[in-house]
């Protein structure tokens, strides 16, 4: 079946600092893939998504490009922010449309 | 403009006790999900709803019931309730099934089964 693996936290940072959060998925067909955020207490939010391969999807300068070739959806952003601090998971939705396979949640910590 | 909401936000229960969560989007949208959130392990799929009066079991439906009431409402019933159904359980919405959409999320409802 469809699963997704993404790195495991927490990842603690430095504001300024460059965030790669690691994402590897499997599935069969054209899966969609998704990051949402989990700020503290609150649901999930959607932050970015790619449809294909090649797709790079971008919010609030977080960036994470769709390759096929190596089955994975990187999240990276420039420069964090103290309020980036949030769990992050990586999700995809099967061809079908009906199911969203999401990976463990990783943790990031940004200190001022 | 609500989005989805969720009731109750916490909710402590016995094991064997029954309880519904009550889920309602005002967004239009035709899909409905219910989630289970577990620690370390993401969210997982326990019933959805692609349209008013369909719905199907998702990856772990067992000791669940669901009914989609009308387009705007889903819920969450637990016939009897066990400690392993302790969980945070998110309520999710799409336009549709079938295309890469969008799922939203609610707040949420934290359960202990005591």
């Amino acid at each position: 079946g469809d699963s997704v693996t993404q790195m495991e936290g927490p990842v603690t940072l430095s504001e300024e600092a460059f965030l790669t959060i690691n994402c590897t998925y499997t599935a069969t067909g054209y899966p969609s893939l998704f990051w949402y955020v989990q700020y503290p207490g609150e649901g999930l939010q959607l932050l970015l998504k790619a449809t294909k391969a090649d797709d790079k999807g971008s919010n609030k300068g977080f960036e994470a490009t769709y390759r096929k070739e190596t089955t994975s959806f990187h999240l990276e952003k420039g420069s964090v922010q103290v309020s980036d601090s949030a769990v992050y998971f990586c999700a995809l939705l099967n061809n079908a449309g009906n199911m969203l396979t999401f990976g463990g949640g990783t943790r990031l910590m940004v200190k001022p | 403009n609500a989005g989805v909401t969720q009731t109750p936000k916490f909710q402590v229960l016995k094991t064997g006790q029954s309880m519904t969560l009550q889920c309602a989007q005002d967004m239009n949208h035709n899909s409905m999900y219910w989630y289970r959130q577990d620690p370390g392990m993401g969210l997982r799929l326990i019933y959805y709803s692609a349209s008013e009066g369909t719905t199907d079991k998702g990856e772990v439906p067992n000791g669940y019931n669901v009914s989609r009431l009308n387009k705007r409402e889903f819920s969450l019933r637990l016939e009897s309730a066990a400690p392993s159904q302790t969980s945070v359980y998110f309520c999710a919405s799409s336009g549709q099934t079938g295309r890469a959409d969008t799922q939203y999320f609610g707040p949420g409802t934290r359960l202990t089964v005591l």
